[in-house]
């Protein structure tokens, strides 16, 4: 079965200071792997996809994320934190079957301090 | 298409009551799920929808839960005899027939709080 695991439950980080966010998967074939992005009392904002090809994504807001096979993880950056990027942060892998579910990680909540 | 919508935004009922929520998706997306989201967890799956076929269901969803997307537009989702163990934000989200490679739309959920 897939399944996510992100082991940073809280992170403070002060505006304008880099950003990592952990993210370890795992699934059985390549998987299908998402960071989505979830502001208080609302829905999920999809960031950025990965399926196949480059290991380096773009996404929205000046996000990345680098899958590495090797070491199961599709970690999220950014290089200068804004205060409006505080919010929680779900990475989530899809399998490829027919119902195309998504697995999600139980979340990393972002602090941003001025 | 102003994206996939749901109503009500919250809901409080008394435990024991029936409650029913409604999700419209984006206009062209045939694929729709539901998805129920407690506090300090991620979404987890619970139902999905091709068309107007509900074809599959994970075991969260008990009996006393049904959904239902009659004319393969607006889904709806019923908990009978609501338990304080079903208060959560429940998530409704869309997509075209790629499926998951066409990314997922979300709603901004509907919080049900069971008192």
């Amino acid at each position: 079965a897939q399944s996510v695991t992100q082991p940073d439950i809280h992170i403070t980080v002060s505006e304008g200071a880099s950003l990592e966010l952990r993210c370890n998967y795992s699934y059985g074939a390549t998987p299908y792997l998402f960071w989505y992005v979830q502001s208080p009392g609302q829905g999920l904002q999809l960031l950025l996809k990965y399926f196949s090809g480059d290991t380096l994504v773009q996404g929205i807001k000046g996000f990345e994320a680098e899958f590495k096979r090797s070491q199961s993880s599709f970690n999220l950056r950014k290089p200068s934190v804004h205060w409006s990027d505080a919010a929680e942060y779900f990475c989530a892998v899809g399998n490829t079957g027919t119902a195309s579910k998504l697995t999600f990680g139980t979340g990393t909540r972002l602090q941003v301090t001025l | 298409d102003t994206g996939v919508s749901q109503d009500p935004r919250h809901k409080i009922t008394k435990r024991g009551q029936n409650v029913t929520f409604r999700c419209d998706p984006i206009s062209e997306h045939n694929r729709l799920y539901w998805y129920r989201q407690t506090l300090g967890q991620g979404p987890e799956f619970l139902t999905y929808f091709q068309n107007e076929a509900q074809l599959e269901k994970s075991r969260l969803l008990s009996d006393r839960f049904s959904a239902e997307r009659p004319k393969g537009s607006f889904s709806t989702l019923e908990i009978q005899r609501t338990e304080q163990g079903d208060s959560a934000m429940y998530l409704c989200a869309s997509t075209s027939n790629l499926g998951v490679s066409g990314g997922y739309t979300f709603g901004s959920g509907t919080r049900l709080t069971v008192v």
